[in-house]
């Protein structure tokens, strides 16, 4: 069975930094694409970036270029997304995925989410 | 940056049909993916490629494209198919992007 597992909710200071991951099982990690997306509180969807861990071929959003830094180490089938100085608009759910092989863009499975608070 | 247009808001009541509609120009061009959110849950893939349905999602849930545009359709809507949907497709360049969402509210 395909699971994607996010690590847990974090609560963080602005100007703190932050590595949060997403650990793969029942499948080939290094073959699939690893998508992060961000969902800001009552909002919508928006595509952060992804990584192929085999790889580590990695593709940014315009909009969140320079701002966070996504990595993989297959050694472990884990995808990660880190900041080094967080912001209070950084308060979203984050959530990883996996592009699946229903076409060039898709996500096919999803983790359970990581729920970032950044507040002083 | 590349847009996709969906409505706010859809209302229905159960056992009629909902039709989500998402909008885009580069649509013609790039496949269409649809998701369905309910309150506290990741995204489920229910559409994928404009119009195909993974193992799973009920056969009520088809897709369709005209032009720049593609719906998500939801025959005989069930009080269980209230939630939000996405629609998601990608730009020239590989970009991925999600419609706005769309709340689907069965009355």
């Amino acid at each position: 069975e395909v699971q994607l597992v996010q690590s847990g909710a974090e609560v963080k200071k602005p100007g703190e930094s932050l590595k949060i991951s997403c650990k793969g099982s029942g499948y080939s990690f290094t073959s699939y694409w690893i998508g992060w997306v961000r969902q800001m509180p009552g909002k919508g969807l928006e595509w952060m970036g992804i990584i192929y861990p085999g790889d580590s071929d990695t593709r940014y959003s315009p909009s969140f270029q320079g701002q966070v830094t996504i990595s993989a180490d297959k050694s472990i089938s884990t995808a990660y997304l880190q900041w080094s100085s967080l912001k209070a608009s950084d308060t979203a759910m984050y959530y990883c995925a996996r592009r699946g092989d229903y076409g060039d863009f898709n996500f096919d499975y999803w983790g359970q989410g990581t729920l970032v608070t950044v507040s002083s | 940056s590349y847009e996709l247009t969906q409505p706010p808001s859809v209302s229905v009541s159960p056992g009629q049909t909902a039709r989500i509609t998402c909008s885009g120009d580069a649509l013609p061009k790039q496949y269409a993916y649809w998701y369905q959110q309910k309150p506290g849950q990741a995204p489920v893939l229910v559409i994928y490629k404009d119009s195909e349905r993974p193992s799973g999602i009920p056969e009520r849930f088809s897709g369709s494209s005209s032009g720049t545009t593609v719906t998500l359709t939801i025959s005989g809507v069930q009080a269980e198919d209230e939630a939000d949907y996405y629609c998601q497709s990608a730009d020239s360049s590989g970009t991925y992007v999600f419609g706005g969402g769309t709340k689907l509210t069965v009355l």
